[in-house]
Parts: C-alpha cells; structure tokens; sequence
C-alpha cells in the first residue's frame, strides 16, 4: 500500500510545452524565496530567487511569481525541455534565518 | 558561481563505526554552512546551522551528540556520524551561504551529497 510522504507530485508534460510548478509557503513573514531543481543523486541547484517586495521575476526559460496574498510561488518554464526533468523545491527564508524547504515536485519531460 | 563540495559521495559502513563527512566551499569563503538530511521522495530536512569558529545550532530533534559538526575554518566544515546504525542511511547535503550577496538575502550554494549506508 501507499506511504504517506513516499511519492511526491508529480507533473508530466511533453518536450516543448510550458511547465508550471506551483508552491504554497507558510510563514508570511518570509521575504525572500528560491526554486531549487535537484536531479537524482545530487543536490539542490539554485535556478531563480525572487524578494518579497516584486511579484514576477523572470530569468532565462524561467519565470517565479509570487503572491503574498495567498502564499503561493510558482515557477514557470519555457519550452520544457527533457534536462529539466528533476525534483523542484521551492524555499523560504525570513531574514538571515534558515531555509525552509517544500515538499517538492517531480517534473517528467517526455521526449 | 559559488561551487560547494563533498566528501565523499557515498560511503558504506557498519553498525557502531564513525563517519565523517566534509564540505568545502571551493571560491569562496563561508561563515555559514549547513547540513541537511534528505530521505528518499522527500524533501530536504534542515540539521544544523554550523558557524565558523563557534558551535553548530542543532534543529530540534536532532542529537548533537550523534552528528557532531565542526566548522575549523572559513571554507570547511565536517559532519560526523558517530556509532552509526542502519537508521543513519540517508542522504547528508551540505550548504554554504555566500556572503557577497549581501543585504538580507540569503543565497545558499548547494554540495553534491554523500549517500550513506550503514550495515
């Protein structure tokens, strides 16, 4: 049977199509906001941050929104492309504290 | 970029050994580093907050008396995991924060893990 904690989100999309990964963070005191991809067997790789004082933040292929309203982030990528299938967290920091991190979704890119 | 490392990548031990692990921030120098802990499908747990020349903060739950940290200089920091049984077995991730980013961001710069296996 299932365990909870033991599959994470998963989003499948085809080579080419625009991919959208979305996040709700906890504490609205949080300022500041990073996506991570982490393909397996390595650690997380910083793709694009994004402060609390903006609402869009775009880099290359890849864009972050925020709304504080809802505490919600996403991450937006362009042209999916099947190097980008990987674990996608997003994290929050308050300050010079420490990172906290979500659960995590799995982007599969079929070719 | 910033380039964090780890070593090593994997090791297997037995019960009740010691194990350590290292990371280095290769370009730059860090003040602050971090472990975290990651089991498989899941996401990354924060362990301790290790500062340069003091002691490491423990998160709760965390025995300090297990993993001890040890962060001697600007650009090392070592994990230790002492009399390590098959619960151990996990994925050990370092961080740096890289202080030329400045203001109140904080950017962390990710190591590449160590995967350990405890017999």
């Amino acid at each position: 049977g299932e365990s909870v904690g033991l599959h994470l989100p998963t989003l499948s999309v085809q080579e080419g199509d625009n991919s959208i990964i979305n996040c709700a963070y906890s504490n609205s005191a949080s300022d500041y906001f990073i996506w991570y991809k982490q393909e397996s067997g390595k650690g997380p790789q910083f793709i694009i941050d994004i402060r609390s004082n903006m609402d869009k933040r775009q880099g290359q292929r890849v864009t972050v929104l925020l709304n504080k309203t809802v505490k919600h982030l996403s991450l937006q990528i362009a042209a999916t492309q099947p190097g980008d299938s990987a674990v996608y967290f997003c994290a929050e920091n308050r300050g010079y504290s420490t990172l906290t991190f979500g659960k995590g979704t799995m982007l599969l890119v079929s070719p | 970029g910033a380039v964090v490392s780890q070593h090593p990548s994997r090791v297997i031990c037995k019960s009740g050994t010691s194990v350590k692990i290292e990371c280095r921030s290769l370009d730059f120098q860090a003040t602050t580093m971090f472990w975290y802990r990651q089991f498989p499908k899941q996401s990354l747990m924060l362990m301790a907050t290790s500062n340069e020349g003091s002691k490491a903060t423990y998160e709760q739950g965390v025995e300090k008396d297990k993993f001890l940290i040890n962060h001697a200089s600007l650009t090392l920091s070592t994990l230790t995991v002492t009399s390590a049984h098959p619960e151990d077995s996990s994925f050990y991730i370092c961080s740096a924060r890289d202080p030329r980013t400045g203001g109140n961001r904080e950017t962390q710069y990710f190591g590449p893990g160590t995967r350990l296996l405890v017999l």
